[in-house]
């Protein structure tokens, strides 16, 4: 299986502030790599797809980047709604595997 | 609206079995691949497997491979996961999901794009 590895595990930030998460495959995924938010008691969301590409209705503040190995989920400026937990997820072989996730906190 | 609509919450003893379900709704069902993702309390999200409506294989994750059944009911636009004999470690909240599959295989996707609420099963004795 691929290993997916998020970094941070968590991060303590405000509102405002610039935000960057990355999230390191154990083999080359192309840009076949997934972002997802969830909050307490809910489902995850998904955010960004194909690495780079912003889901409709997702707020442009919203970015990711990357290929093969390496890749990042930048909030350009931290909104209260965004306090959460972020998931990676790569998608180029079987199966799936995600991130071990990434928490926002105030 | 494209929506996943998923039983609800279980409370069942080990040894027991369980069948949870997951409707879709919106859309073709046949027409998707329909997957499941397993949360186990504060933790993070484990793919489990997914199956095709329009010729309902499964394909599971080697570990849950042997472990649970994927099946669907296409007549009905319904997908299944289900346990013969649950333990203690079945606890968990089980999300159905839609990918936005780029290939026949659904390998790539371009994102889980739509997910059923979720169902909590307690499994305790």
């Amino acid at each position: 299986d691929i290993q997916m590895t998020q970094s941070p595990s968590s991060l303590s930030a405000s509102v405002g502030d610039r935000v960057t998460i990355t999230c390191r495959a154990s083999q080359s995924i192309g840009t076949y790599l997934n972002w997802y938010q969830q909050k307490p008691g809910k489902a995850p969301k998904l955010l960004i797809y194909a690495a780079s590409n912003l889901q409709s209705g997702v707020p442009s503040r919203f970015s990711g980047s990357g290929s093969g190995t390496d890749f990042t989920l930048t909030i350009s400026s931290l909104q209260s709604d965004d306090f959460a937990i972020y998931y990676c997820q790569q998608s180029y072989g079987p199966p799936r595997t995600f991130g071990q996730g990434s928490k926002l906190e105030v | 609206e494209v929506q996943l609509v998923q039983s609800g919450a279980e409370v069942k003893k080990p040894g027991e079995s369980l069948k949870i379900s997951c409707k879709g709704s919106g859309y073709n069902f046949v027409s998707y691949w329909i997957g499941w993702v397993r949360q186990m309390p504060g933790e993070g999200l484990e793919w489990m497997g997914i199956i095709y409506p329009g010729d309902s294989d499964p394909r599971y994750s080697p570990s849950f491979q042997g472990r649970v059944t994927i099946s669907v009911d296409k007549s009905i636009s319904t997908a299944y996961l289900q346990w013969s004999s649950l333990k203690a470690s079945d606890t968990a909240t089980y999300y159905c999901v839609r990918p936005d599959c780029g290939s026949a295989s659904c390998y790539p996707d371009y994102g889980l794009d739509v997910w059923g609420q979720g169902t909590t099963v307690i499994v305790s004795s």
